[in-house]
Protein backbone atom coordinates (compact mmCIF):
# COMPACT_ATOMS: atom_id res chain seq x y z
CA UNK A 1 0.00 0.00 0.00
CA UNK A 2 1.06 3.93 0.02
CA UNK A 3 1.21 3.73 3.58
CA UNK A 4 1.39 1.78 6.55
CA UNK A 5 -1.70 0.55 7.60
CA UNK A 6 -3.31 -0.33 10.83
CA UNK A 7 -6.73 -1.49 12.08
CA UNK A 8 -8.40 -1.21 14.06
CA UNK A 9 -8.27 2.03 14.11
CA UNK A 10 -10.19 2.19 17.66
CA UNK A 11 -10.75 -0.41 19.90
CA UNK A 12 -12.75 -0.77 23.19
CA UNK A 13 -12.10 -3.94 24.99
CA UNK A 14 -13.13 -5.13 28.78
CA UNK A 15 -10.71 -5.80 31.31
CA UNK A 16 -9.33 -9.60 30.91
CA UNK A 17 -9.75 -10.30 26.86
CA UNK A 18 -7.45 -11.06 24.62
CA UNK A 19 -6.79 -8.18 22.12
CA UNK A 20 -4.66 -8.51 18.49
CA UNK A 21 -3.54 -5.19 16.87
CA UNK A 22 -2.50 -5.42 12.99
CA UNK A 23 -0.07 -3.36 11.09
CA UNK A 24 0.99 -3.75 7.58
CA UNK A 25 3.93 -1.96 6.58
CA UNK A 26 4.66 -0.10 3.52
CA UNK A 27 5.88 -2.61 0.41
CA UNK A 28 9.79 -3.50 0.95
CA UNK A 29 10.42 -1.85 4.36
CA UNK A 30 12.02 -3.94 6.02
CA UNK A 31 12.28 -2.67 9.59
CA UNK A 32 9.02 -2.48 11.43
CA UNK A 33 8.74 -0.98 14.83
CA UNK A 34 5.46 -1.09 17.39
CA UNK A 35 5.56 1.83 19.80
CA UNK A 36 2.72 2.85 22.56
CA UNK A 37 1.82 6.17 23.42
CA UNK A 38 -0.12 7.16 26.74
CA UNK A 39 -2.06 10.63 26.65
CA UNK A 40 -0.06 13.44 25.95
CA UNK A 41 3.21 11.66 26.62
CA UNK A 42 6.09 10.49 23.74
CA UNK A 43 6.40 7.50 22.43
CA UNK A 44 7.51 4.04 24.18
CA UNK A 45 9.35 1.79 22.17
CA UNK A 46 7.61 -1.75 22.22
CA UNK A 47 9.61 -3.80 19.95
CA UNK A 48 11.26 -3.83 16.51
CA UNK A 49 11.50 -6.26 13.52
CA UNK A 50 14.71 -6.75 10.80
CA UNK A 51 12.01 -9.02 8.40
CA UNK A 52 10.36 -11.36 10.25
CA UNK A 53 12.26 -11.59 13.30
CA UNK A 54 12.87 -9.64 16.74
CA UNK A 55 16.19 -8.40 17.39
CA UNK A 56 14.76 -6.36 19.96
CA UNK A 57 12.11 -6.80 22.33
CA UNK A 58 13.13 -4.69 25.10
CA UNK A 59 10.38 -3.13 25.39
CA UNK A 60 7.50 -5.13 25.83
CA UNK A 61 6.13 -4.08 29.42
CA UNK A 62 5.53 -7.53 30.43
CA UNK A 63 4.85 -11.04 29.32
CA UNK A 64 1.32 -10.59 28.07
CA UNK A 65 2.23 -8.70 25.39
CA UNK A 66 3.84 -10.78 22.51
CA UNK A 67 4.32 -9.86 18.39
CA UNK A 68 5.21 -11.92 15.54
CA UNK A 69 5.60 -10.81 11.60
CA UNK A 70 5.12 -13.14 8.78
CA UNK A 71 6.30 -12.90 5.27
CA UNK A 72 8.61 -10.54 6.39
CA UNK A 73 5.21 -7.76 6.05
CA UNK A 74 2.20 -8.08 8.13
CA UNK A 75 2.91 -7.40 11.92
CA UNK A 76 0.26 -8.33 14.75
CA UNK A 77 0.68 -7.02 18.56
CA UNK A 78 -1.28 -9.36 20.91
CA UNK A 79 -2.21 -8.06 24.41
CA UNK A 80 -3.09 -11.08 26.29
CA UNK A 81 -5.51 -10.26 29.47
CA UNK A 82 -5.98 -6.75 28.54
CA UNK A 83 -5.52 -4.49 31.91
CA UNK A 84 -6.96 -0.50 32.19
CA UNK A 85 -3.10 0.18 32.30
CA UNK A 86 -2.82 -0.85 28.67
CA UNK A 87 -5.21 1.77 27.74
CA UNK A 88 -3.35 3.94 24.99
CA UNK A 89 -2.56 4.74 21.13
CA UNK A 90 -0.56 1.80 19.75
CA UNK A 91 1.62 3.14 16.62
CA UNK A 92 3.56 1.25 14.03
CA UNK A 93 6.00 2.27 12.17
CA UNK A 94 8.07 0.80 9.29
CA UNK A 95 11.21 1.63 7.02
CA UNK A 96 14.37 0.58 5.12
CA UNK A 97 16.48 0.84 7.77
CA UNK A 98 19.08 -0.53 7.87
CA UNK A 99 19.39 -0.02 4.24
CA UNK A 100 22.29 1.84 1.95
CA UNK A 101 21.70 5.45 3.41
CA UNK A 102 19.75 6.41 6.73
CA UNK A 103 16.21 6.39 6.29
CA UNK A 104 13.06 7.75 7.96
CA UNK A 105 10.13 6.27 9.47
CA UNK A 106 6.64 5.92 8.41
CA UNK A 107 4.12 5.84 10.91
CA UNK A 108 0.57 4.66 10.40
CA UNK A 109 -2.68 6.38 12.22
CA UNK A 110 -2.45 3.99 15.29
CA UNK A 111 -4.84 2.04 17.04
CA UNK A 112 -7.04 3.80 19.96
CA UNK A 113 -7.17 0.88 22.58
CA UNK A 114 -9.52 1.32 25.43
CA UNK A 115 -9.72 -1.36 28.48
CA UNK A 116 -12.82 -0.44 30.58
CA UNK B 1 21.56 2.86 29.78
CA UNK B 2 21.06 4.69 26.07
CA UNK B 3 18.56 7.42 26.33
CA UNK B 4 16.87 10.39 24.54
CA UNK B 5 15.82 13.55 26.12
CA UNK B 6 13.95 16.15 25.78
CA UNK B 7 13.58 19.53 26.80
CA UNK B 8 11.37 21.60 27.65
CA UNK B 9 8.59 19.36 28.27
CA UNK B 10 5.96 21.90 27.37
CA UNK B 11 5.99 25.45 26.31
CA UNK B 12 3.59 27.75 25.87
CA UNK B 13 4.07 31.07 23.86
CA UNK B 14 2.12 33.61 21.68
CA UNK B 15 1.85 33.31 17.92
CA UNK B 16 5.17 35.26 16.23
CA UNK B 17 7.15 34.06 18.99
CA UNK B 18 10.29 32.29 18.05
CA UNK B 19 11.24 28.78 19.98
CA UNK B 20 14.10 26.40 20.73
CA UNK B 21 13.53 22.97 21.03
CA UNK B 22 16.17 21.10 22.50
CA UNK B 23 16.90 17.12 22.42
CA UNK B 24 20.27 15.52 24.15
CA UNK B 25 21.29 11.77 23.34
CA UNK B 26 23.43 9.32 24.78
CA UNK B 27 23.90 6.19 22.62
CA UNK B 28 26.22 4.22 20.93
CA UNK B 29 26.88 3.51 16.91
CA UNK B 30 24.86 6.86 16.21
CA UNK B 31 23.76 7.13 12.92
CA UNK B 32 20.99 9.82 12.75
CA UNK B 33 18.44 12.08 14.23
CA UNK B 34 15.09 12.80 13.42
CA UNK B 35 12.48 15.39 14.10
CA UNK B 36 8.53 14.32 14.16
CA UNK B 37 5.85 16.43 14.31
CA UNK B 38 2.73 15.10 15.98
CA UNK B 39 -0.71 16.68 15.79
CA UNK B 40 -2.92 13.89 16.16
CA UNK B 41 -2.14 10.01 15.96
CA UNK B 42 0.85 9.82 13.68
CA UNK B 43 4.04 11.46 14.18
CA UNK B 44 5.07 12.99 11.06
CA UNK B 45 8.60 13.70 9.37
CA UNK B 46 10.36 17.03 9.50
CA UNK B 47 14.19 16.42 9.57
CA UNK B 48 17.13 13.90 9.43
CA UNK B 49 20.33 14.73 10.62
CA UNK B 50 23.19 12.80 9.76
CA UNK B 51 26.38 15.55 10.15
CA UNK B 52 27.35 18.40 12.86
CA UNK B 53 27.13 21.57 11.77
CA UNK B 54 24.72 21.37 8.32
CA UNK B 55 21.53 23.19 9.07
CA UNK B 56 18.29 21.82 7.46
CA UNK B 57 15.68 24.30 6.54
CA UNK B 58 11.82 23.92 5.83
CA UNK B 59 10.15 27.26 6.02
CA UNK B 60 9.99 28.56 9.18
CA UNK B 61 11.38 25.35 10.80
CA UNK B 62 15.13 24.83 10.92
CA UNK B 63 17.32 22.25 12.89
CA UNK B 64 20.79 21.59 13.69
CA UNK B 65 22.95 18.48 15.14
CA UNK B 66 25.89 19.09 17.16
CA UNK B 67 27.80 15.95 17.20
CA UNK B 68 30.23 16.74 19.87
CA UNK B 69 27.80 18.08 22.43
CA UNK B 70 25.47 15.19 21.26
CA UNK B 71 22.55 17.57 21.08
CA UNK B 72 19.90 19.27 18.23
CA UNK B 73 18.03 21.86 18.26
CA UNK B 74 14.61 22.50 16.57
CA UNK B 75 13.87 26.36 15.97
CA UNK B 76 10.54 27.41 15.24
CA UNK B 77 9.97 31.48 13.66
CA UNK B 78 6.98 33.63 13.59
CA UNK B 79 5.18 30.70 15.08
CA UNK B 80 1.65 30.14 14.42
CA UNK B 81 -1.49 28.58 15.69
CA UNK B 82 -1.27 25.69 13.57
CA UNK B 83 2.28 24.61 15.10
CA UNK B 84 1.05 23.51 18.74
CA UNK B 85 1.76 20.20 18.54
CA UNK B 86 4.31 17.19 20.02
CA UNK B 87 7.51 17.66 18.61
CA UNK B 88 9.20 14.21 19.23
CA UNK B 89 13.49 13.86 18.62
CA UNK B 90 14.37 10.33 17.71
CA UNK B 91 17.70 8.45 17.38
CA UNK B 92 19.00 5.94 14.67
CA UNK B 93 21.58 4.03 16.62
CA UNK B 94 22.98 0.14 16.28
CA UNK B 95 19.57 -1.64 15.43
CA UNK B 96 17.26 1.03 17.02
CA UNK B 97 15.27 4.16 16.74
CA UNK B 98 14.36 5.53 20.16
CA UNK B 99 12.00 8.30 20.79
CA UNK B 100 12.44 11.26 23.43
CA UNK B 101 9.35 12.10 25.31
CA UNK B 102 8.79 14.86 23.09
CA UNK B 103 7.79 18.89 23.75
CA UNK B 104 4.27 19.43 24.03
CA UNK B 105 4.25 23.10 22.58
CA UNK B 106 1.11 24.73 22.33
CA UNK B 107 1.00 28.59 20.55
CA UNK B 108 -1.69 31.42 21.66
CA UNK B 109 -3.57 33.36 19.41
Amino acid sequence: GAGVSQSPSNKVTEKGKDVELRCDPISGHTALYWYRQSLGQGLEFLIYFQGNSAPDKSGLPSDRFSAERTGGSVSTLTIQRTQQEDSAVYLCASSLFPGPMNTEAFFGQGTRLTVV
Amino acid sequence: EDKVVQSPLSLVVHEGDTVTLNCSYEVTNFRSLLWYKQEKKAPTFLFMLTSSGIEKKSGRLSSILDKKELSSILNITATQTGDSAIYLCAVEYGNKLVFGAGTILRVKS
